[in-house]
């Protein structure tokens, strides 16, 4: 069936680094979407991406959709404390027209001070 | 607005025992899912739901697992008997009528220890 891979599955950081998260594909998605779940916490929808090669930012996060839609990616620029979590992309899969949505295994955002 | 509720938020139960969850979700959000949650993993969709009209449960072990959403609002999803392996969060999670793209809205969560 249609998956969703992300990696790395963990990420250490000290405060101010960067950090990626990447976010694959077996098949071309139509939109994909991100989501942060802190520790304890439930997911959080952060931003959905719909067109191919598009860039969307939210402050320090940038968000992109990869040119054939089967890949996408996440990154920080100069990591807070705050950002301690585990960072989710979800694609709808499935092909019904209520959007199914597979997420992937999620990449795990620790922040040293 | 109010966000997608879910009880319990807790639940310990040996395993062979029953269990059920309750999800009440957004107001006038048609679309309705439950996801299983294991430690460590992405959660994975069980049975989603438009209005009271099961969408897909293809992922459901319809063995042991049931859900239902009468009157197409409130839901439950029930667990007989449990296992083990059962041993996760089970979130719930909700969408705007009718679109296949949107934010899910999730509920905090139902977590479940099966000794």
């Amino acid at each position: 069936g249609q998956q969703v891979m992300q990696i790395p599955q963990y990420q250490h950081v000290q405060e101010g680094e960067d950090f990626t998260t990447y976010c694959n594909s077996s098949t071309t998605l139509s939109n994909i979407q991100w989501y942060k779940q802190r520790p304890g916490g439930h997911p959080v929808f952060l931003i959905q991406l719909v067109k191919s090669g598009e860039v969307k930012k939210q402050k320090r996060l940038t968000f992109q959709f990869g040119e054939a839609k089967k890949n996408s990616s996440l990154h920080i620029t100069a990591t807070q404390t705050t950002d301690v979590g585990t960072y989710f992309c979800a694609g709808p899969t499935g092909g019904t027209s209520y959007g199914k949505l597979t997420f992937g295994q999620g990449t795990i955002l620790t922040v040293h001070p | 607005e109010a966000g997608v509720a879910q009880s319990p938020r807790y639940k310990i139960i040996e395993k062979r025992q029953s269990v059920a969850f309750w999800c009440n979700p957004i107001s006038g959000h048609a679309t309705l899912y439950w996801y299983q949650q294991i430690l460590g993993q992405g959660p994975k969709l069980l049975i989603q739901f438009q209005n009271n009209g099961v969408v897909d449960d293809s992922q459901l072990p319809k063995d042991r697992f049931s859900a239902e959403r009468l009157k197409g609002v409130d839901s439950t999803l029930k667990i007989q008997p449990a296992k083990l392996e059962d041993s996760a969060v089970y979130l719930c999670a909700s969408r705007y009528p009718g679109l296949a793209l949107g934010e899910l809205f999730f509920g905090e969560g139902s977590r479940l220890t099966v000794l």
